[in-house]
């Protein structure tokens, strides 16, 4: 079965820490991995997926395909970082559909 | 400016009052998709699109229903609404098969007595 794990609901880092939200997935096949990310008062929007190996805001993510994640990283937080962030999975049968993770809210502490 | 548009925003409404959600997008993508948003669950897929009047279940579909009978609209309907269907409502839509990137609508937010 599909499936996306994002095992914290609540992050809280200092100003300049590094952050790791992590994302784990189940899937038989080669799906497409997402970072989605909804800052207060905004509608979700695309962060970055694993096909395009860049770096957004200073964020990247690593898919591991033997250890099945994909964890989005930054080694220096800024408060603007603080939102709402969803790894979702995107499958090549069954409609193509993308299935999304609980999500993690992460605050950044000035 | 290229966008999907939700309506209502906000809706207040009484158990086994129909409703419609509508949606519309102006960037003629061919895929469209319902989720709903609860606290602890994150996005789960109510019903997708892959184009006009091609419609399939996701998840989570019991107690709504939608149409495609134009590419631009996928409104979301609620024959029945009961409590248990108060949630936020996003729709989006992609450019197709070939395609990864999801855009979403602002949200509905509904709250069924």
């Amino acid at each position: 079965a599909q499936r996306v794990t994002q095992p914290e609901k609540l992050l809280s880092v200092f100003k300049g820490a590094p952050v790791e939200l992590k994302c784990n997935y189940s899937y038989s096949g080669s799906p497409e991995l997402f970072w989605y990310v909804q800052y207060s008062r905004q509608r979700l929007q695309l962060l970055l997926r694993h096909i395009s190996r860049e770096s957004i805001k200073g964020f990247t993510a690593d898919l591991n395909k033997g250890e099945t994640s994909f964890h989005l990283k930054k080694p220096f937080a800024q408060e603007e970082d603080s939102a709402m962030y969803y790894c979702a999975l995107r499958g090549n049968t069954g409609g193509f559909k993308t299935i999304f993770g609980a999500g993690t809210r992460l605050f950044v502490k000035a | 400016e290229a966008q999907v548009t939700q309506n209502p925003r906000y809706l207040i409404t009484v158990t086994g009052k129909k409703l419609t959600v509508t949606c519309s997008q102006n960037m003629n993508h061919e895929y469209m998709s319902w989720y709903r948003q609860d606290p602890g669950l994150g996005l789960r897929q109510i019903y997708y699109s892959m184009n006009v009047e091609v419609t399939d279940k996701g998840d989570v579909p019991e107690g709504y229903k939608v149409s495609r009978k134009e590419k631009r609209n996928f409104p979301l309907i609620l024959e029945s609404p009961s409590p248990n269907q108060t949630s936020l409502y996003f729709c989006a839509s992609s450019s197709g098969v070939g395609a990864g990137e999801l855009f979403f609508g602002e949200g509905s937010r509904l709250t069924v007595l």
